[in-house]
């Protein structure tokens, strides 16, 4: 079956360093993936997509790689503020019979500490 | 630019009994989607809308689970009769279309307790 799995457990970081979440998955041939930031009592916020032919994107402080070999995206935060405390959300896209479906994963839990 | 709106906020509600939550995306977004996320889960998609016609419900428990788009804009899902499993948060969300890595906007989402 398929699975989408991220860090099970919570990340703490110190300020000002880089943060590494992973999200790896199996038996899944995705066409893209997006990363979500998702704080307590609100919807998910999207952060990045990336896709299939793309080894790596960038946003200001936030970077994702692909590897479609490993079948892995890493999220990295680099010099991480306390307001980057959250919950990452990794999510798969791939074109279905009716439409393009997006599979999440549970989530990892970033805690930035000053 | 307004966001997606979804009401109620929070519901509690008895097991069997029934409930609507509401949701109205973002203005010229053609694609709604209704997720589950139960605690300490991601997101599950329950059914997607392509402006008023249905795109994939296939994880949507159809039994007790109805949704619909009326005139393509607002949309609304309905549980009846509710069991304690559905205890969750209800989230909405809109993109512009269906289209290959479309970015998903959600609403605050509608949290669900049966007791």
């Amino acid at each position: 079956s398929q699975k989408i799995e991220q860090n099970s457990e919570a990340l703490n970081i110190q300020e000002g360093k880089t943060a590494t979440l992973t999200c790896n998955y199996t038996n899944y041939s995705p066409a893209y993936l997006q990363w979500y930031r998702q704080d307590p009592g609100r919807g998910p916020v999207f952060l990045l997509l990336i896709r299939e032919n793309e080894k790596e994107k960038r946003k200001e402080r936030l970077k994702v790689t692909f590897d479609t070999t490993l079948k892995q995206s890493l999220f990295h935060i680099t010099a991480s503020q306390p307001a980057d405390s959250a919950t990452y959300l990794c999510a798969l896209g791939s074109n279905s019979n009716s439409g393009y479906a997006l599979n999440f994963g549970k989530g990892t839990s970033l805690l930035v500490t000053p | 630019e307004a966001g997606v709106a979804q009401s109620p906020r929070y519901k509690i509600i008895e097991k069997r009994q029934s409930v609507a939550f509401w949701c109205n995306p973002i203005s010229g977004h053609a694609t709604l989607y209704w997720y589950q996320q139960i605690l300490g889960q991601g997101p599950k998609l329950l059914i997607q809308f392509q402006n008023n016609g249905v795109v994939d419900d296939s994880q949507l428990p159809k039994d007790r689970f109805s949704a619909e788009r009326l005139k393509g804009v607002d949309s609304t899902l309905k549980i009846q009769p509710a069991k304690l499993e559905d205890s969750a948060v209800y989230l909405c969300a809109s993109s512009f279309g269906p289209g290959l890595g479309s970015e998903q906007y959600f609403g605050p989402g509608t949290r669900l307790t049966v007791t």
